[in-house]
């Protein structure tokens, strides 16, 4: 399982547009980049996946450069309810897999 | 509403005390697991389960177990718990038919073992 490297912490104002970036760069063929969000006492909560260039949700940006060895979670226009922590993982997709989490980043979104 | 639900939320126990801590979901998913979340360490896998009557040890499966006797329930048994159990436990949920990452995390549970 590729290992991923993600800044500790960041901090943001509302309004503005936050751009996480993940580093993988023993990212295998058959990886897939996922993306969850955790609120303080809450469990984590899947925001959006990718494999290659750019994926778009409701909630966030996934951008995939070509050689995939990193990745960036872009959320637009943050709020003080985006505060969170967020975790950038790394593996084969599907709905029958482990998920391996690491530190992720810590999200502060100040007034 | 499409939800894991786990109970209690919160438990504060002393060593040797058995106690079970429960998991339902309602989205009719195969897949369920258990993970603990401690600082420092990230959210590790104890067990999972791929469907009734089939489980299997996670990173961290030492002093737990669980039982799959029907699809909505996935239980973690602590049969002898101690101060190093103390955590934060998430049970989490999939379906097969899906071809993401996605997996409903509950809401966890704090376990505090004296």
């Amino acid at each position: 399982l590729a290992k991923t490297t993600q800044p500790i912490s960041m901090d943001s104002y509302e309004g503005q547009e936050v751009n996480i970036t993940c580093s993988h760069n023993n990212i295998a063929t058959n990886d897939y980049i996922t993306w969850y969000q955790q609120f303080p006492s809450q469990g984590p909560r899947f925001i959006i996946q990718g494999y290659k260039t750019k994926v778009t949700n409701e909630v966030a940006s996934l951008f995939i450069p070509a050689d995939r060895k990193s990745s960036t979670l872009s959320l637009p226009r943050v709020s003080l309810s985006d505060t969170a922590v967020y975790y950038c993982l790394v593996g084969i997709s599907g709905g029958y897999n482990k998920l391996i989490f690491g530190a992720g980043t810590r999200l502060a979104v100040h007034p | 509403e499409a939800q894991v639900t786990q109970n209690p939320r919160y438990l504060i126990t002393v060593t040797g005390k058995k106690l079970t801590v429960t998991c339902s979901q309602n989205m009719n998913h195969e897949y369920m697991s258990w993970y603990r979340q401690d600082p420092g360490l990230g959210l590790r896998q104890i067990y999972y389960s791929m469907n009734v009557e089939v489980t299997d040890k996670g990173d961290v499966p030492e002093g737990y177990k669980v039982s799959r006797k029907e699809k909505r329930n996935f239980p973690l048994i602590l049969e002898s718990p101690s101060p190093n159990q103390t955590s934060l436990y998430f049970c989490a949920s999939s379906g097969s038919e899906s071809s993401y990452n996605e997996q409903f995390f509950g809401p966890g549970t704090r376990l505090t073992v004296l």
